[in-house]
């Protein structure tokens, strides 16, 4: 079936600098996504969500990026912190109550 | 915020034996929980749709005898794991929706970690 896919599974950025993780996804009827961080041994955290009338979303440190002609997501995290090492999944909504998760990005912020 | 507890947050069973594992929403009411299942360095499967009041809906290959799941109220879901296997071992995570908020007010537990020896 259609999925959500990554790019990188690991990404290690030096602390201070900035973060781009990206994300695959194959189904065009998708209409919202979402950026989850996991930490070890935790459920997935929300960070921030776009609809697909939306190219782009900024949050705190954070900014989402749609591209629907290519079908890829991307987040960016500004100035990159040792507490943002974390596993990052896209998840897209299909207008239903599911989410398709992808495969994840692990996060790796060096000192 | 919304916030969904996870209940236990670790588990070791013997094989052959069920355990049961508790989902519940603290500060809003949930028509719909989800279950995923996440293996080591994986990411989530969803196994199972929650209704209040009705039964769960399966995803494909998810053997529905086996993880039983009941949503009777609207603040609780439980996920049993019946006759559980070594190969039952994962990382397994509850989400709710906050009816409240619409389609996408969506909040994770903490999840629960089976170990089946």
């Amino acid at each position: 079936g259609e999925s959500v896919g990554l790019h990188l599974p690991t990404l290690s950025v030096q602390e201070g600098d900035n973060s781009i993780i990206n994300c695959a996804y194959s189904n065009s009827a998708s209409d919202y996504f979402i950026w989850y961080k996991q930490e070890s041994g935790k459920g997935p955290q929300f960070i921030i969500d776009i609809r697909s009338n939306m190219d782009k979303r900024q949050g705190q440190r954070v900014t989402v990026l749609l591209n629907k002609t290519v079908k890829h997501l991307s987040l960016q995290i500004a100035a990159t912190q040792p507490g943002d090492s974390a596993v990052y999944f896209c998840a897209e909504n299909q207008g239903t109550y599911k989410y398709i998760f992808g495969t994840g990005t692990r996060l790796k912020v060096l000192a | 915020g919304a916030v969904v507890s996870q209940h236990p947050s670790w588990v070791i069973c013997k094989s052959g034996t069920s355990v049961k594992i508790e989902c519940r929403s603290l500060d809003f009411q949930a028509t719909t929980m989800f279950w995923y299942r996440q293996f080591p360095k994986q990411s989530l499967m969803l196994m199972a749709t929650s209704n209040e009041g009705s039964k769960a809906t399966y995803e494909q290959g998810v053997e529905k005898d086996k993880f039983l799941i009941n949503h009777a109220s609207l603040t609780l879901s439980t996920l049993t794991v019946t006759s559980a296997h070594p190969e039952d071992s994962s990382f397994y995570i509850c989400s709710a929706r906050d009816r409240g908020v619409g389609n996408y007010g969506y909040t994770f537990g903490s999840g629960t970690r089976l170990t089946v020896v």
